[in-house]
């Protein structure tokens, strides 16, 4: 089977940088995704990394390492409007998205 | 403006009754898929698709069933609704070979 771990609640300061952790346990691993959702709405999508090393858009990054099976998303500069729950996600050969049960970040002035 | 609509945003059902949940996708994916979200537990896939008339389980298929007579359209079925099915439901499509998927804005059930 899959399995995502990732931290339940993380709490930072505006401006501040924060990193949201995802560890993995999967077969047949393609790539790693990242999803961010506001309460009441959908999951929107913010990053996909494939292979090893940074992926840079704007203020959010997100990092892979396959060998250690782990990745995470960096969110610099933070926004009281980047308080959102936020999930991994694992895509494997031969099924759809297999998400974690999501990091709820509450940014505070 | 890519696009995947859920024909209802709120739905009160009755214990027993057959409940049918509408997802439309405009980017011509061949990928849709049907997740439950409850608190604390993160997304859960039902069912998913990736083909007109084909159809998969997922990690909680019990209770449910699946359409896809057409390749944009993917209908979620419960056979009989329970109280336990009360959840907020998302629908999904994806293009092959790619980690974006695009979700609807979601169908909040009530099952009473």
């Amino acid at each position: 089977g899959q399995s995502l771990e990732q931290p339940s609640e993380v709490t930072a300061v505006e401006g501040a940088i924060v990193q949201i952790n995802c560890t993995y346990q999967t077969s047949g691993f393609y790539g790693l995704s990242w999803y961010q959702q506001h309460d009441g709405g959908a999951p929107t999508f913010l990053s996909y990394n494939a292979l090893d090393g940074l992926e840079e858009t704007g203020r959010f990054s997100s990092f892979l390492s396959r060998s250690d099976s782990y990745g995470y998303l960096l969110l610099q500069e933070l926004q009281m409007k980047d308080s959102a729950s936020y999930f991994c996600a694992v895509r494997t050969g031969n099924t759809p998205l297999v998400f974690g049960k999501g990091t709820r970040l509450s940014v505070i002035a | 403006d890519v696009k995947v609509t859920q024909s209802s945003r709120y739905l009160v059902k009755r214990t027993g009754e057959k409940v049918f949940l509408e997802c439309v996708q405009d980017m011509d994916h061949e990928n849709m898929f049907w997740y439950r979200q409850d608190p604390g537990l993160g997304l859960r896939l039902i069912y998913f698709s990736y083909d007109v008339k084909m159809k998969e389980k997922g990690d909680i298929p019990e209770g449910y069933s699946v359409s896809r007579e057409k390749k944009e359209r993917f209908s979620l079925i419960l056979e009989s609704a329970s109280t336990n099915q009360t959840s907020m439901y998302l629908c999904a499509s994806s293009d092959q070979g790619l980690g974006e998927a695009f979700f609807g804005q979601g169908t909040r059930l009530t099952v009473v």
